[in-house]
């Protein structure tokens, strides 16, 4: 079965410091691939999607994620957090879109916690 | 543009009740999609509609149900209650011409006791 897998649960980093989530999926064919960032008391919203060409993909708030096809993976990074970073981020996987089994397939979600 | 919408925003139902919650796409979207988010088991896809078929189900039981109107908002409902239902359940669209991404609601907080 398809699956996705975030490896840091929770993270604590003070401000200024890089970010790295990890992120892989099991699945052989093609995915489109999209972060969610989740804001204490806010909805989940749409941080960035990949879908094909430059691995390398840009979205809000100054996030990129990665896109490597060999090692089944779609980390999310940020050179330098800040406290409104603080939030719960979630890695999702569609390996059905045009079809019938398109839906998302997400991962358990990363704490991320950003000190002053 | 407004985003999706979701009512209510909390709704508390006894064991063996129905529930229903109702969601408002963004406009101009066709499908909706449903989600479980349930405390340690993270989100599950539940069902998608798309113009007003039921095209795909997740792995839950005929008691979850749901239907899509002709101004495309969508009405989830679950049948005989069991606490383990308590969860948010969230609601998200996407445009026809998208790839693959989709845009959430707020939630609804449902509680069985």
């Amino acid at each position: 079965a398809q699956s996705v897998s975030q490896h840091n649960h929770h993270v604590i980093l003070s401000e200024a410091a890089s970010l790295e989530l990890g992120c892989n999926y099991s699945y052989g064919g093609t995915v489109n691939l999209f972060w969610y960032v989740q804001y204490p008391g806010q909805h989940l919203q749409l941080l960035l999607k990949y879908f094909s060409g430059d691995p390398l993909v840009k979205g809000i708030k100054g996030f990129e994620a990665e896109f490597i096809k060999s090692k089944f993976s779609f980390n999310l990074r940020k050179p330098s957090v800040q406290w409104s970073d603080t939030a719960e981020y979630f890695c999702a996987v569609n390996a059905g879109y045009g079809g019938a089994t398109n839906k998302l397939i997400f991962g358990t979600g990363t704490l991320l916690a950003v000190q002053p | 543009e407004a985003g999706v919408t979701q009512s209510p925003t909390h709704l508390i139902k006894t064991r063996g009740q129905q529930a229903t919650l109702r969601c408002s796409p963004i406009s101009g979207h066709t499908s909706v999609y449903w989600y479980q988010q349930a405390l340690g088991l993270g989100l599950q896809f539940l069902l998608w509609y798309d113009e007003g078929e039921e095209r795909n189900r997740g792995n839950f039981p005929p008691r979850f149900s749901g239907r899509q109107f002709p101004n495309y908002s969508s009405e989830l409902n679950v049948n005989a209650l069991e606490l383990e239902d308590s969860a948010l359940y969230l609601c998200a669209s996407s445009p026809g011409t998208g790839l693959g991404e989709q845009y959430f609601g707020p939630g609804t907080r449902l509680t069985v006791t």
